[in-house]
């Protein structure tokens, strides 16, 4: 069966320090990878996504961007977090644009 | 381009009441439609799907039907438990296009 590991759970990071959230999944080949982001109260914001190795779509200009140096493992990153910066970021891989399958999250406040 | 819209919330009903969540969609091409759980702190959770016209979804109590004449695809529950209370999302997919399209979410609160 296929799973999505994600972490850490929970970051607090100073203003200006640099980021790096980890996401990989088992059991699947070749799937497709999201990173969204999930403000207070809000709804889901895609962030990025990828359909295979080194190829990464950006769907909104920000602070971060997102690498995905091997097939089932994809990073977002950030050289100097904002405050804005802060939320819950999602992972989450599909395939054959069928459903997507959430990692468990990961809580990111920038202090 | 695709779009869902569903209801805004916030949803609170008590024990044992009906729920309804409404979710329509626009769409170019053959959507599979889908509804997602999320609890507090956690990812989300896929408690549904239907992947053509007339089709029923249903877990955990929860159904939803592909309702292509109404673009619809509303999610119902006959008797909430206090253990529903979460978010809903509606969402769609169509082949072809590598991202799944979200509403914005409902959040249902049950009370004892």
């Amino acid at each position: 069966s296929q799973t999505i590991h994600q972490w850490p759970a929970t970051l607090v990071q100073p203003v200006g320090s640099p980021l790096s959230l980890e996401c990989t999944v088992e059991g699947t080949s070749n799937p497709n990878l999201y990173w969204y982001r999930q403000a207070a109260g809000r709804g889901l914001q895609l962030l990025f996504y990828s359909v295979g190795i080194g190829q990464i779509s950006s769907e909104v200009p920000q602070n971060l961007s997102a690498s995905r140096p091997q097939d089932r493992q994809f990073i977002l990153s950030s050289k100097k977090l904002l405050l804005s910066d802060s939320g819950f970021y999602l992972c989450a891989w599909s395939r054959l644009n069928t459903e997507a399958f959430f990692g468990q999250g990961t809580r990111l406040t920038v202090v | 381009g695709n779009s869902v819209t569903q209801m805004e919330g916030p949803v609170t009903l008590s024990e044992e009441a009906f729920l309804t969540i409404n979710c329509t969609y626009t769409a170019t091409g053959y959507p599979s439609l889908f509804w997602y759980v999320q609890y507090p702190g956690e990812g989300l959770q896929l408690l549904l799907k239907a992947t053509k016209a007339d089709d029923k979804g249903s877990n955990k109590g929860f159904e939803a039907t592909y309702r292509k004449e109404t673009t619809s695809f509303h999610l119902e529950k006959g008797s909430v438990q206090v253990s529903d209370s979460a978010v809903y999302f509606c969402a769609l997919g169509v082949t072809g296009n590598e991202k799944l399209t979200f509403g914005t979410g409902t959040r249902l609160t049950i009370i004892p």
